[in-house]
């Protein structure tokens, strides 16, 4: 166990329909990050919210939003579902020592 | 913008052979490099690290160093056995130019047979 929580684990759902991941990071860690894993893609950074704020942006899609709330665990809200957002979605986070991140399991969406 | 390259997978061995998986990066600044390794249906974890030039990162048998000449980060294991199957991903991070994200390879996926 990391210590890093991903819920759900796994997800289905249909094209056009909107989910939200949530991520418990580790205790004291401060920073969550937000990483998509497909196959034609990689490892693929989404974006990062430290103490609650907007820390950095990556490839993120404009149909999806994050946000970090006051006791730490982030949101990924994933809307107007397609069947290329089907991958499998990972949070990270980090502490003081800020370049070493730890992973969640991830959560596994499928987009039918 | 900075990148990571590894070697194209998959990479099938036998118990007990010799494991290099080449990297190489490409960075503006100067780039604490990582591997992480993903078992079948787990997330990652890391590896090893080294955070400046001619570091050497080691644990669990694997190493690689830090080569600033060669903007090269390869991972070594003297001995694999069954039990590293797993997917291998070079990282860098750059936390002055690019705060504490990390930048993946595309892994490589090891295969070792008994």
């Amino acid at each position: 166990d990391s210590g890093v929580t991903q819920t759900p684990k796994h997800l289905i759902t249909a094209t056009g329909q909107r989910v939200t991941l949530r991520c418990s990071p580790r205790s004291g860690d401060l920073s969550v990050y937000w990483y998509q894993q497909s196959l034609d893609q990689g490892l693929q950074f989404l974006i990062q919210y430290y103490n609650g704020e907007e820390r950095a942006k990556g490839n993120i899609l404009e149909r999806f939003s994050a946000q970090q709330f006051p006791d730490l665990h982030s949101e990924l809200n994933l809307s107007s579902l397609e069947l290329g957002d089907s991958a499998l979605y990972f949070c990270a986070s980090s502490g003081l020592k800020a370049n070493v991140l730890t992973f969640g399991a991830g959560s596994r969406l499928t987009v039918l | 913008g900075d990148s990571v390259t590894q070697m194209e997978g998959p990479v099938t061995l036998s118990e007990e052979a010799f494991l290099t998986i080449n990297c190489t990066y490409t960075a503006t600044g100067y780039p604490s490099l990582f591997w992480y390794v993903q078992y079948p249906g787990e997330g990652l974890q890391l590896l090893l690290k080294a955070t400046k030039a001619d570091d050497k990162g080691s644990n669990k048998g694997f190493e690689a160093t830090y080569r600033k000449e060669t903007t090269s980060f390869h991972l070594e294991k003297g001995s694999v056995q069954v039990s590293d199957s797993a997917v291998y991903f070079c990282a860098l991070s750059d936390p002055v130019n690019q705060g504490g994200k990390l930048i993946f390879g595309q892994g490589t996926e090891l295969s070792v047979k008994p």
